[in-house]
């Protein structure tokens, strides 16, 4: 059971460069989530997926698209990297209903944007 | 949206003592409040929760209490041990589907 899968672990991008991070769950969960984590900001929802076929903003959504591919897979795409976009990115999935919001997170992926 | 403060951030202790991290959150409509902690290199992982209709919840080394009236929680630690030296992140429910998390506290134990 490999839980939350991210690919890469690690990029490099020259400013206006595009690229897909990726993520995939096994565990059959409807939620999915994609944040970034910079020094001293915490965690900070960019995009959200509360179930396949339904995407919504998140706190800093500027700057990425976002692919709810199936119940399995949610991309994150930057289209044009800009240096303000080099951080940790943690992609998400959520178990539980009603109250109960129990995420679990992958790795993360680092990107650099130079 | 819920804005969730956490304080201090950064905390060193002494082996076998406790830790205290407290959060405070502003949106009284948020009903569940998670503790992730996150060692270096790897994501975020739950390792408490309290829903809003509990003031007190424990788990061997860890608890969590809540004030639901001031709109604050804590994490406590105690007995504190080397692999518990990481980030420790609280969060509380906003909307139907979100976590607000805090800045994250730096918990250092000191062998």
């Amino acid at each position: 059971n490999a839980g939350v899968t991210q690919t890469p672990k690690f990029q490099v991008l020259k400013t206006g460069q595009s690229m897909t991070l990726q993520c995939a769950q096994d565990m059959n969960h409807n939620s999915m989530y994609w944040y970034r984590q910079d020094p001293g900001m915490g965690l900070r929802l960019i995009y959200y997926s509360a179930s396949e076929g339904t995407t919504d903003k998140g706190e800093v959504p500027n700057g990425y698209n976002v692919s709810r591919l199936n119940k399995r897979e949610f991309s994150l795409r930057l289209e044009s990297a800009a240096p303000s976009q080099t951080s940790v990115y943690f992609c998400a999935s959520r178990v539980g209903t009603g109250y109960k919001n129990i995420q679990y997170f992958g790795a993360g992926t680092r990107l650099s944007v130079l | 949206g819920e804005n969730v403060e956490q304080h201090p951030s950064t905390l060193s202790v002494q082996e076998g003592d406790s830790a205290v991290i407290k959060c405070t959150y502003s949106d009284s409509a948020s009903n569940y409040f998670p503790w992730y902690k996150q060692e270096l290199g790897k994501g975020p992982q739950l390792i408490i929760d309290i829903r809003s209709n509990v003031g007190e919840k424990k788990d061997q080394r860890i608890a969590v209490t809540l004030n639901k009236t001031a709109k604050h929680f804590s994490l406590h630690i105690t007995e504190t041990q080397p692999e518990d030296s990481a980030v420790y992140f609280c969060a509380a429910t906003y909307g139907n589907n979100r976590l607000a998390f805090g800045k994250g506290n730096q918990v250092v134990v000191i062998p």
